[in-house]
């Protein structure tokens, strides 16, 4: 079976800091995709970055990027830069190689609650 | 392009009812997926369809049932309603089987009193 863990359910930061989100991750597959995604209260998840285990170098969109470390299977999320707008939950995500069989089935972390203050 | 979207937004149902639950998909998309968010325990893979056809389903008794028409839209059903079954119900289309993109509706709130 595949888990993921998020560690910390609350975090808080300043505007303008810096903020790291944890994620760890079980699985024995060699080649698989994770997944951070946003969801604000408007409900609607959010693709934020997206890492596939195969490259090396760490994924960045723009004030997001991430800590791929797949000897330790520990895929961390930096927000640079923090704004009011990235008040949001924040879910780890895992899905094996899609194929016939599994498709696209995200296994998600339970989520970091987010909070970014004035 | 209209994004994938959920009807009805809230649904409220006595327990031992059946609720059903709809979702379009991004148009051009095959696949439908079908998430479970309850309070405390995250988001739970439930079902998805392909080209028609359940393709594969989470840990979820078969009362949670559902299936894809011909236009891609999915309808999610679930059965004999109990309590524990309130939660955020979201739905997400991909582009095709396999496909490592997934784009989600803005779910369907469903309360069991």
């Amino acid at each position: 079976a595949q888990t993921v863990t998020q560690s910390q359910p609350e975090m808080s930061v300043q505007e303008a800091e810096t903020v790291t989100l944890s994620c760890t991750y079980d699985t024995s597959e060699n080649n698989y995709y994770l997944f951070w995604y946003k969801q604000p209260p408007s409900r609607q998840m959010i693709l934020v970055i997206r890492q596939e285990a195969y490259k090396q170098q760490n994924a960045t969109e723009n004030r997001f990027s991430v800590n791929f470390q797949k000897a330790a299977k520990s895929f961390s999320l930096k927000i640079s830069d923090s704004q009011l707008g990235d008040t949001a939950m924040y879910f780890c995500a895992f899905i094996p190689p899609p194929n016939s069989n599994s498709g696209y089935a995200l296994n998600f972390g339970k989520g970091t609650s987010l909070l970014v203050t004035p | 392009e209209a994004g994938v979207t959920q009807s009805p937004t809230h649904l409220i149902k006595t327990r031992g009812q059946q609720a059903t639950l709809r979702c379009s998909p991004i148009s051009g998309h095959t696949s439908v997926y079908w998430y479970q968010q309850a309070l405390g325990l995250g988001l739970q893979f439930l079902l998805w369809y392909d080209e028609g056809e359940e393709r594969n389903r989470g840990n979820f008794p078969p009362r949670f049932s559902g299936r894809q028409f011909p236009n891609y839209s999915s309808e999610l059903n679930v059965n004999a309603l109990e309590l524990e079954d309130s939660a955020l119900y979201l739905c997400a289309s991909s582009p095709y089987r396999g496909g490592t993109e997934a784009f989600f509706g803005q779910g369907t709130r469903l309360t069991v009193v």
